[in-house]
């Protein structure tokens, strides 16, 4: 059963501080995502990467980092968080572009 | 730039009923559709996808149609069940960089009512 684990459900954290989501899949995929999804907006494409230590901008990169350094890990970095970055994020992981994504269970992350 | 949109952002049929949700797209080279069920408390999963070379796929009581020209998509949903209720995203593929990458729509919530 192919699976994408992200490592937190629910986070906390205050404003400033450095906050790492991490994700990880279990399919050998090259291609893996991060969106945010907010009310009435979809999901929003922040970064993506199509190989290990390959990193490409999304829609919406400002105030975010990633790092992939191993295939099946793809981490999403708030260098200072701020509270309009309180929101659902979800990794996802694909084969390539054109076939079923497969999403992990997202992590709700509140900025204080 | 590229954009998808959706409509309604919610829907309410009910049961036993036909629910229709509709999308645009911007990039006339997309060419991959995917539709996907986002249920409480879980990640969006993949229900029904279709490729620039058809005009319609079903698989059971779910049925996608595609017009090229329009650059319309839409998701139909026959008898539906409580378990239909979700929220439901249309998207499609454009080639991005090395890469590609799909754009989702905002999404349409929608209710069965027993």
């Amino acid at each position: 059963d192919v699976k994408v684990t992200q490592s937190s459900r629910y986070l906390v954290k205050r404003t400033g501080e450095k906050v790492f989501l991490e994700c990880v899949q279990d399919m050998d995929h090259e291609n893996m995502f991060w969106y945010r999804q907010d009310p009435g907006l979809g999901l929003r494409l922040i970064y993506f990467s199509y190989d290990v230590k390959m990193k490409e901008k999304g829609d919406i990169p400002e105030g975010y980092s990633v790092s992939r350094e191993k295939k099946e890990r793809f981490s999403l970095i708030l260098e200072s968080a701020s509270t309009n970055q309180t929101s659902m994020y979800l990794c996802a992981s694909v084969r390539d572009g054109l076939h079923e994504q497969f999403f992990g269970p997202g992590t709700r992350l509140t900025v204080l | 730039g590229e954009n998808v949109e959706q409509h309604p952002s919610t829907l309410s049929v009910q049961e036993g009923d036909s629910a229709v949700i509709k999308c645009t797209y911007s990039d006339s080279a997309s060419n991959y559709f995917p539709w996907y069920k986002q249920e409480l408390g879980k990640g969006p999963q993949l229900i029904i996808d279709i490729r620039s070379n058809v005009g319609e796929k079903k698989d059971q009581r779910i049925a996608v149609t595609l017009n090229k020209t329009a650059k319309h998509f839409s998701l139909h949903i026959t008898e539906t069940q409580p378990e239909d209720s979700a929220v439901y995203f249309c998207a499609a593929s454009i080639r991005y960089s090395s890469a590609s990458k799909i754009i989702f729509g905002s999404g349409t919530r929608l209710s069965i009512r027993p």
